[in-house]
C-alpha cells in the first residue's frame, strides 16, 4: 500500500538558518505530493503541492520537487523565521483516489 | 464562506458514554473524511464518504460511526467511548477526483479526552 515516510523530529533551527525536511513515498501509480503546515492550535493547511514528476511546488517561501526516481518530496526554505514554526506533513494521494496518505510530522522550532 | 467547521472545541468523556462530533462544509465538496492526530502517529483516516448516502471505512473505524445524509454535513459517533479514544480528530473535506486543485480542506478540530 501507500506510505509516507519523514524525517523524525523534532528539529530546532536558529531564524535565518536553511531547513530541509525529508519526504520519500511509496506509492503505486501517479501520486500527487503535498506539504501541509499546522500551527499551534489550528487545523492543517496545505503549504504546496506537486502533481507529477519534476514539478515544484513553492509557498511562502518554501520549496519542494517532486523527484520520481528518488521517490522523493523533501520541504526547503532558505531563510526561516520564528513564524515558520510548526508542524509540517508530507502527504500524498493517488490518482483518482481522494484518500490523503501522511507521514508522522515534523515539529519545527525557530529560535531568535 | 466558513470552510469547514468542527464543533465542539474541547469535550471531555467519561468511559462508556456517548457523543458526535459535528462537521460541516459550504464549498459543496463530494468527499469528506475524518483523521484522528496521535503522537508520532500523524493523522490516520478513520471513516470517509464520497457523497450523500455514500460512507466507507478507512484505516481505524472501530468505535466509530458516520452517516452522511446531506452533501454539508458529516457527523462522526462515539458509541461507547474509551480512554484510548484520546485525540485530536480533523474533519476535511475536498472536490472528487481530478475536479479542483486535489487540495483537501481541514476544519480546526475538536480535542476529545476520555476518562
Amino acid at each position: 500500500g501507500d506510505s509516507v515516510t519523514q524525517m523524525e523530529g523534532p528539529v530546532t533551527l536558529s531564524e535565518e538558518a536553511f531547513l530541509t525536511i525529508n519526504c520519500t513515498y511509496t506509492a503505486t501509480g501517479y501520486p500527487s505530493l503535498f506539504w501541509y503546515v499546522q500551527y499551534p492550535g489550528e487545523g492543517l493547511q496545505l503549504l504546496l503541492k506537486a502533481t507529477k514528476a519534476d514539478d515544484k511546488g513553492s509557498n511562502k517561501g518554501f520549496e519542494a520537487t517532486y523527484r520520481k526516481e528518488t521517490t522523493s518530496f523533501h520541504l526547503e526554505k532558505g531563510s526561516v523565521q520564528v513564524s515558520d514554526s510548526a508542524v509540517y506533513f508530507c502527504a500524498l494521494r493517488n490518482f483518482g483516489n481522494e484518500k490523503l496518505t501522511f507521514g508522522t510530522g515534523t515539529r519545527l522550532t525557530i529560535i531568535p | 464562506n466558513a470552510g469547514v467547521t468542527q464543533t465542539p472545541k474541547f469535550q471531555v468523556l467519561k468511559t462508556g458514554q456517548s457523543m458526535t462530533l459535528q462537521c460541516a462544509q459550504d464549498m459543496n465538496h463530494e468527499y469528506m473524511s475524518w483523521y484522528r492526530q496521535d503522537p508520532g502517529m500523524g493523522l490516520r483516516l478513520i471513516h470517509y464518504s464520497v457523497g450523500a448516502g455514500i460512507t466507507d471505512q478507512g484505516e481505524v473505524p472501530n468505535g466509530y460511526n458516520v452517516s452522511r445524509s446531506t452533501t454539508e454535513d458529516f457527523p462522526l459517533r462515539l458509541l461507547s467511548a474509551a480512554p484510548s479514544q484520546t485525540s485530536v480528530y480533523f474533519c476535511a473535506s475536498s472536490y472528487r477526483g481530478t475536479s479542483g486543485s486535489g487540495e483537501q480542506f481541514f476544519g480546526p478540530g475538536t480535542r476529545l479526552t476520555v476518562l
